[in-house]
């Protein structure tokens, strides 16, 4: 079975550092791209960016490049998603994906890590 | 950068109706648009791609359909487990982009 396990629920202060991991197992890791997706609470998808493990080719969002990075470990199959200084703002569910390479369309999807930023 | 609108935001309707979601492109985007369904606390489920084609498992009653600019996502006979909301995405653009459209949720009249 194709699966994609994201990280826990985290909750942390404005200024610090996150990097939550998404784990694919079931397929090719390095066949596929893994694309990283936020949802705002009681708002729509937002697509950050995505990255295929197989030579580690990122592209970025406008809207997101310069603020998160994207990156996997092909040796243990993960992807990741990290900030360097978190904001308020960044308070949201986070979600990874997965997509073949000629086609993205992302299926299936992890089951969300929560990121909440506050004082 | 390609701009996805969805009409309606919103729709009210029964089970056993016929609903119809319209998604728009800012330029053509040939058949490279896909659809989801999420549900309150549950991760997006892809439904249909390359605008009609649907994914293995997805009801038959779910179809999509257009090109080009002007897309639409139908539920023939709305079942009770299908309340939920409703996104496009494009995925047209090379080096590769991705956008969703705003969502349409569709509840219970």
């Amino acid at each position: 079975e194709v699966q994609l396990v994201q990280s826990g629920a985290e909750v942390k202060k404005p200024g610090e550092s996150l990097k939550i991991s998404c784990k694919g197992s079931g397929y090719s890791f390095t066949s596929y791209w893994i694309g990283w997706v936020r949802q705002m609470p009681g708002k729509g998808l937002e697509w950050m960016g995505i990255i295929y493990p197989g030579d580690s080719d990122t592209r970025y969002s406008p809207s997101f490049q310069g603020q998160v990075t994207i990156s996997a470990d092909k040796s243990i199959s993960t992807a990741y998603l990290q900030w360097s200084s978190l904001k308020a703002s960044d308070t949201a569910m986070y979600y990874c994906a997965r997509a073949p390479y000629d086609i993205l369309k992302f299926d299936p999807w992890g089951q969300g890590t929560l990121v909440t930023v506050s004082s | 950068a390609i701009r996805i609108t969805q009409s309606p935001s919103s729709l009210s309707a029964s089970t056993g109706d016929r609903v119809t979601i319209t998604c728009r492109a800012s330029q053509g985007i040939s058949s490279y648009l896909a659809w989801y369904q999420q549900k309150p606390g549950k991760a997006p489920k892809l439904l249909i791609y390359a605008a009609s084609t649907l994914q293995s498992g997805v009801p038959s009653r779910f179809s999509g359909s257009g090109s080009g600019t002007d897309f639409t996502l139908t539920i023939s006979c709305l079942q009770s487990e299908d309340f939920a909301t409703y996104y496009c995405q494009q995925y047209y653009s090379y080096p590769p982009e991705v956008t969703f459209g705003p969502g349409t949720k569709v509840d219970i009249k």
